[in-house]
């Protein structure tokens, strides 16, 4: 029979135009978040990681934005350019924990 | 630095053979992670090492899976025997404090 993967959701951005990606966690004793970029063949990459006593945090291009009260994480990018094309997860680690659960992720699609 | 270094990058094997994959951790690093990713179920946790002891290998699919850290620079997970459903790209992960750094991977088929 035909197997059923993970649907992953989709956003397809016109390059230039900046991109919003958004995640939802479980836990509300997660103390840390993290977002990754994973590319076709490649491993997830480190983009930008933000703590729990925080609700912004910037990078270059990048901006995490966290809101505890309904638990929500997202992922701003500015000038969305072809080579930020790729799948991108959000990941929530527990309050006193090592570990990361992560979401099923985004498909960007970037425009030329 | 080299980053996660991971061997091989990819592996054919036939069913019931014995699957040995291989990590060597960022120097430095205390905590080590294996996952497996596959279309159906995404990224899972494995097991993970602090200072080379496993400290939850919750996510071990069953007794064909095992995973050792004889030192600080090195990690291996094995599968005897392997099984078609095994088939999946393997990540090993290390990191110091918090930030998880990923290696490229090994695509594991198991016919």
């Amino acid at each position: 029979g035909e197997s059923v993967g993970l649907h992953l959701p989709t956003l397809s951005v016109q390059e230039g135009d900046n991109s919003i990606i958004n995640c939802a966690y479980s836990n509300s004793a997660s103390d840390y978040f993290i977002w990754y970029k994973q590319e076709s063949g490649k491993g997830p990459q480190f983009i930008i990681d933000i703590r729990s006593n925080m609700d912004k945090r910037q990078g270059q291009r990048v901006t995490v934005l966290l809101n505890k009260t309904v638990k929500h994480l997202s992922l701003q990018i500015a000038a969305t350019q072809p080579g930020d094309s790729a799948v991108y997860f959000c990941a929530e680690r527990p309050g006193g924990a090592n570990n990361l659960f992560f979401g099923t992720g985004t498909r960007l699609t970037v425009i030329p | 630095d080299a980053g996660v270094i991971q061997s091989p990058r990819h592996e054919v094997t036939e069913m019931g053979q014995e699957v040995t994959l291989r990590c060597k951790p960022i120097s430095g690093h205390n905590s080590l992670f294996w996952y497996r990713q596959t279309m159906m179920r995404g990224l899972e946790l494995l097991i993970y090492f602090n200072n080379n002891v496993p400290i939850d290998d919750s996510g071990m699919p069953e007794d064909r899976f095992s995973a050792k850290m004889p030192n600080a620079s090195f990690s291996t997970l094995k599968i005897q025997p392997s099984e078609p459903r095994d088939s999946a790209v393997y990540f090993c992960a290390s990191s110091l404090v918090d930030t998880q750094y990923f290696g490229p991977g090994t695509r594991l088929t198991v016919l």
